[in-house]
C-alpha cells in the first residue's frame, strides 16, 4: 500500500544546530507540504511544493528551508534550530488533482533544548 | 481564506449521533468545505469533502445549506473510536492544500 513516512519520529536537538527530516511519500503525489502543530495554534503551513523543483513559502516559513529534487521527498530543514520551533512537524502529500485530499504522516516530535 | 468557527468541543455517548456545525461566512465561490480527524500522536485524516447539499460516505455525511455559510459533519451512530479533534476547512481550488487550521472540535465518546 503506498505510504507517507517521515522521520524521524522524534528529535532531540540544541539550539544553533542544523536539524533535517524526512518526508517520503510512495504515492507518486505531485504537491507535498509541510506542517507545524503547536497548542494553541493549530496547524500552520510551513512550505509546499506542487511538483519537482517547486518550492514555496507557507505562513511561518521563516528559518525553514525545503527542496524538491524528487516526487517522492521533501525534507524539511531548519538552518539553525531556535527553541520557538520546537513543535510536532506534519508532512502531507495530494494528488495533483484540485480537492484531492491530503494524506498526512504521522509527525516528527522536534524538541529544540 | 475564509475563517471557519465550530465548537471547541463535544461530549456524547456510545451509539449516538454527533452533529459538528462549522460556520464559514466568507466562504468564496470556488471554495470546497472539507473536515478531516485527528486521533493523538497522528496526522490528520480525511474524512468528508462537499461543496454543496449533501455528501454522504461509508465513515459520515457532510450537510451543506445553500447559502454555503456553515456546514453540519454529521457521525451516525459513534463508537469509542470516534474520540479524535475534528477540523473543518475551508479548501480553494487554486491553492489547494493551504489550508487555515483552527482548533477543531474535540470530541469524546463515552460507554
Amino acid at each position: 500500500d503506498a505510504e507517507i513516512t517521515q522521520s524521524p519520529r522524534h528529535k532531540i536537538t540544541e539550539t544553533g544546530r542544523q536539524v533535517t527530516l524526512a518526508c517520503h511519500q510512495t504515492w507518486n503525489h505531485n504537491n507535498m507540504f509541510w506542517y507545524r502543530q503547536d497548542l494553541g495554534h493549530g496547524l500552520r503551513l510551513i512550505h509546499y511544493s506542487y511538483g519537482v523543483h517547486d518550492t514555496n513559502k507557507g505562513e511561518v516559513s521563516d528559518g525553514y528551508s525545503v527542496s524538491r529534487s524528487n516526487t517522492e521527498d521533501l525534507p524539511l530543514t531548519l538552518e539553525s534550530a531556535a527553541s520557538s520551533q520546537t513543535s510536532v512537524y506534519f508532512c502531507a502529500s495530494s494528488d495533483q488533482g484540485t480537492n484531492s485530499p491530503l494524506h498526512f504522516g504521522n509527525g516528527t516530535r522536534l524538541t529544540v533544548t | 481564506l475564509a475563517k471557519t468557527t465550530q465548537p471547541i468541543s463535544m461530549d456524547s455517548y456510545e451509539g449516538q449521533e454527533v452533529n459538528i456545525t462549522c460556520s464559514h461566512n466568507n466562504i468564496a465561490t470556488n471554495d470546497y468545505i472539507t473536515w478531516y480527524q485527528q486521533f493523538p500522536s497522528q496526522g490528520p485524516r480525511f474524512i468528508i469533502q462537499g461543496y454543496k447539499t449533501k455528501v454522504t460516505n461509508e465513515v459520515a455525511s457532510l450537510f451543506i445549506p445553500a447559502d454555503r455559510k456553515s456546514s453540519t459533519l454529521s457521525l451516525p451512530r459513534v463508537s469509542l473510536s470516534d474520540t479524535a479533534v475534528y477540523y473543518c476547512l475551508v479548501a480553494r481550488q487554486d491553492s489547494w492544500g493551504k489550508f487555515q487550521f483552527g482548533a477543531g472540535t474535540q470530541v469524546v465518546v463515552t460507554p
